[in-house]
This record gives C-alpha cells, sequence and structure tokens, in this order.
C-alpha cells in the first residue's frame, strides 16, 4: 500500500549540530519528495523539495538526498539554530505512471526537532 | 502574492450537524488540494481538484465531499458530522499538480 515512514519520531540537538532525519516509502512510482516545516500553531512550509531525476540538493544549511533504488530519501541540517526548532513532515507523491504525478501527497508521521541553545 | 486563504479559521460544529469550508488557493494556481491533520493520525489526504475535476479522492467516507469553481477557488463538505472529524482541515494549491504545493493557515473544526 502507500506509505511513507519517518524516524525519529523526535530528534534534539545543541545548537550548532546537524540534525538528520531519514524516510522511507512504498511506492515504486512515486517521484516527487517534498519535505515541510511546522511550527506549533502555523501552516505547513515547504522548505525543500527533490524530484527523482536528481540524487541530491541543496539550500543553505538544508540538504535533501535521495536513494530511489533503496527509496529511502533524508534531510539534513546543518549548524542548527533554536528557530529551526519545529516538527518536520516529509511526503512522497503517489505516481500516476511514467514521469507523471498525482496531487496526492503520502506524509510521513513527523519528527519533532528540539534544538537547544 | 497573497497566500492560500482558508476561512473559517474556527470553527464549533455539534455531532450530526454538516459543515462547509473555503479555500481560495494562490491567483494562477489550478490545481487545490485538501487534508485532515490529527495528532493520532498526521496528515492525511483527502481530495484532489484540478481544473474543477477531483482526480484523487483518499481513504474517507463519503461524508466528505469537496468541489472546485472556475475561479479555482474549492469547498469541502463534510456532513453528519462525528467527533473523530474533529481536526485541522488544511487545503494546499500548485501551480501544477504534483509538486510545490503551498498549504493555508487552515479550518480548526471542533465537533462537540
Amino acid at each position: 500500500g502507500e506509505n511513507v515512514e519517518q524516524h525519529p519520531s523526535t530528534l534534539s540537538v545543541q545548537e550548532g549540530d546537524s540534525a538528520v532525519i531519514k524516510c522511507t516509502y512504498s511506492d515504486s512510482a512515486s517521484n516527487y519528495f517534498p519535505w515541510y516545516k511546522q511550527e506549533l500553531g502555523k501552516r505547513p512550509q515547504l522548505i525543500i523539495d527533490i524530484r527523482s531525476n536528481v540524487g541530491e540538493k541543496k539550500d543553505q544549511r538544508i540538504a535533501v538526498t535521495l536513494n530511489k533504488t533503496a527509496k529511502h530519501f533524508s534531510l539534513h541540517i546543518t549548524e542548527t539554530q533554536p528557530e529551526d526548532s519545529a516538527v518536520y513532515f516529509c511526503a512522497a507523491s503517489i505516481g500516476r505512471g511514467g514521469s507523471s504525478n498525482t496531487g496526492k501527497l503520502i506524509f510521513g508521521q513527523g519528527t519533532t526537532l528540539q534544538v537547544k541553545p | 502574492k497573497a497566500g492560500v486563504t482558508q476561512t473559517p479559521r474556527y470553527l464549533i460544529k455539534t455531532r450530526g450537524q454538516q459543515v462547509t469550508l473555503s479555500c481560495s488557493p494562490i491567483s494562477g494556481h489550478r490545481s487545490v488540494s485538501w487534508y485532515q491533520q490529527t495528532p493520532g493520525q498526521g496528515l492525511q489526504f483527502l481530495f484532489e481538484y484540478f481544473s474543477e475535476t477531483q482526480r484523487n479522492k483518499g481513504n474517507f467516507p463519503g461524508r466528505f465531499s469537496g468541489r472546485q469553481f472556475s475561479n479555482s477557488r474549492s469547498e469541502m463538505n463534510v456532513s453528519t458530522l462525528e467527533l473523530g472529524d474533529s481536526a485541522l482541515y488544511l487545503c494546499a494549491s500548485s501551480d501544477r499538480t504534483g509538486g510545490g504545493y503551498t498549504f493555508g493557515s487552515g479550518t480548526r473544526l471542533t465537533v462537540v
């Protein structure tokens, strides 16, 4: 079935350390993988995304890696800051076949990241 | 550019009633998706609309329905409300299907 597993569920790091969150998806036709950050009481915000024809993408302190063979993708945050504290969700699109996607995203259960000053 | 606007922000309804939630996507976005967010189940897909057509539906009972208008605005309706329908309902829009979804702030529905 359609499933995305996300680990860990909680992550606590010291300011300045790196944080890594990992996800595994089940639909081999998925080819779009976004990451969202949700602060308490706020909407999920897209922070980075990657498509299956790319193995890695970076945006300043944030990077995402994708291993399509293993159906794994990961979020890496370097030099963490207290304002990075939030819940992070990974998601995978449900494929329609070929290179096209549906608009249906399957989300992981979320990772609560705490960055201690 | 205005973001995704959802109204109302908060709603309290009684069991058995029905409710309609509204979503105005970012100007120019034709793809709108709806999600239900609860502490126990996380973010679950409800439906996706593109150019007034429902393209996908999640695993929710038929009490949950939606539609999209010619201006891309979307509504979702929940009939015969149950206590378990209490959740944050999020709408997301994109200028294409399958990517780049921007979420609204959601409607917090409480069923009592």
